[in-house]
């Protein structure tokens, strides 16, 4: 149980182009879900944590107007790069907690994003 | 601030051999430590965790993490390595504040030699 998927696995696009991600927590109800980047050979950044049902909390220095993030359900939620530029090029990473109070994320495999 | 300190980028070790990872950290209160492993192609996988009691915890697949308070440390062990242990291992801590967030250390890669 508790598994996490994200889709799609690798994505490459043109700058300026918009990329969506999804996370989605596959036997369980994620009420709050993390994105996370990490850049080679570096550790995870949290990104933004977001809520089922309302706004994204982002983390200092964090556009949030370039990563868009829509949690519209209890087992999906969304990170749009938007207008990407090579220097978004990363690998992206959600993570999905079961309820509120404290509890143990399950991470998703991760999407390579790669932007020529 | 807080933080998490992995001193050890790269550790190549012979299988059979003992491993241990280390992880300082850097926090005012009692902390909430975690250890991940990440392999290719697989998302963070949850080894151990120490939020309170026991400052000898056990894990899956063989490893185990003493907390110690004095050193600010929560080192990664394991007595006999195999070759599937091979993977970057993260240490973690909940930062301050809420909402489960994690501060990751930078992350160790172990190899391991046949």
């Amino acid at each position: 149980g508790a598994v996490v998927s994200q889709h799609p696995s690798r994505v490459i696009c043109k700058s300026g182009t918009s990329v969506k991600i999804e996370c989605r927590s596959l036997d369980f109800q994620a009420t709050t879900m993390f994105w996370y980047r990490q850049f080679p050979k570096k550790s995870l950044m949290l990104m933004a944590t977001s809520n089922e049902g309302s706004k994204a909390t982002y983390e200092q220095g964090v556009e949030k107007d370039k990563f868009l993030i829509n949690h519209a359900s209890l087992t999906l939620s969304t990170l749009t790069v938007t207008s990407a530029h090579p220097e978004d090029s990363s690998f992206y990473i959600c993570s999905a907690k079961r309820t509120s109070g404290f509890n143990e994320q399950f991470f998703g495999p991760g999407t390579r994003l790669t932007v020529l | 601030a807080q933080s998490v300190t992995q001193p050890d980028i790269h550790i190549t070790v012979s299988e059979g051999a003992s491993l241990e990872l280390r992880c300082n950290y850097s926090y005012g209160a009692t902390p909430y430590l975690f250890w991940y492993v990440q392999s290719p192609g697989q998302g963070l996988q949850l080894l151990l965790k120490y939020f309170s009691g026991d400052t000898l915890v056990q894990g899956i697949k063989g490893f185990e993490a003493e907390f110690k308070r004095s050193q600010s440390s929560f080192n990664l062990r394991k007595p006999s390595v195999h070759w599937s242990d091979a993977a970057e291992y993260f240490c973690a801590v909940v930062r301050s504040g809420g909402y489960n967030k994690l501060i990751f250390g930078a992350g160790t890669r172990l190899a391991v030699h046949p």
